[in-house]
């Protein structure tokens, strides 16, 4: 069967410190993959996604960067974070065989101080 | 282009009583239509979907949802609250080999 994990699942980090999270997706290839983030009493917001090695969409302009260095490994990073950066983040990877389904990691939370 | 509205950003009902989510959505394309759940500090998980099989589509913990195509709608019903099912509720539209795009979501209080 098919797992996603996330990782690191709790991060404090201060103003202008990089950051890295990352996600792998098991049992499956070629999938699309996804990043959201959750801000506190928001929605879910996609930040990027991306349909195969090396190609990532960006959906909002930002101080994020992703990128997909193998099959079934996606990576959040920032030179700088910022205090808007704070929230929920969630790694999530969709099956084209069940119509797209998406399926989501365990979340990460990143705090900046 | 597609897109979910979530009506209600909170609704609250009693134990034992019906629970009516509501999601109307827009796409250009026949839809794949999906309900997720969020339990405080966890990831979303998935409660059902629809893609383009039977318009009444059963999920997980009693819920269901019917897909209405006339009223571009997709809400999720269970019968009876049960003070487990507190949490927040997800819609979300993604056409086959589109991205998926998720509502605003719905918490759900269940009062004793």
């Amino acid at each position: 069967s098919q797992t996603i994990h996330q990782w690191p699942a709790t991060l404090v980090q201060p103003v202008g410190s990089p950051l890295s999270l990352e996600c792998t997706v098991e049992g499956t290839s070629n999938p699309n993959l996804y990043w959201y983030r959750q801000a506190a009493g928001r929605g879910l917001q996609l930040l990027f996604y991306s349909v195969g090695i090396g190609q990532i969409s960006s959906e909002v302009p930002q101080n994020l960067s992703a990128s997909r260095p193998q099959d079934r490994q996606f990576i959040l990073s920032s030179k700088k974070l910022l205090l808007s950066d704070s929230g929920f983040y969630l790694c999530a990877w969709g099956d084209r065989a069940a119509g797209n389904t998406i399926y989501f990691g365990e979340g990460s939370w990143l705090t900046v101080v | 282009a597609q897109s979910v509205t979530q009506l209600g950003s909170h609704v609250s009902v009693s134990e034992g009583a019906l629970v009516l989510l509501r999601c109307n959505y827009s796409s250009s394309v026949p839809p794949y239509l999906f309900w997720y759940v969020q339990y405080p500090n966890q990831g979303l998980q998935l409660l059902l979907k629809y893609t383009s099989a039977a318009t009444l589509v059963k999920g997980i913990n009693g819920f269901e949802a019917e897909f209405k195509k006339s009223e571009t709608s997709f809400h999720l019903t269970k019968p009876s609250a049960h003070m487990s099912d507190a949490a927040e509720y997800f819609c979300a539209v993604g056409p086959l080999y589109q991205k998926v795009t998720f509502g605003t979501g719905t918490k759900l209080q269940v009062i004793p």
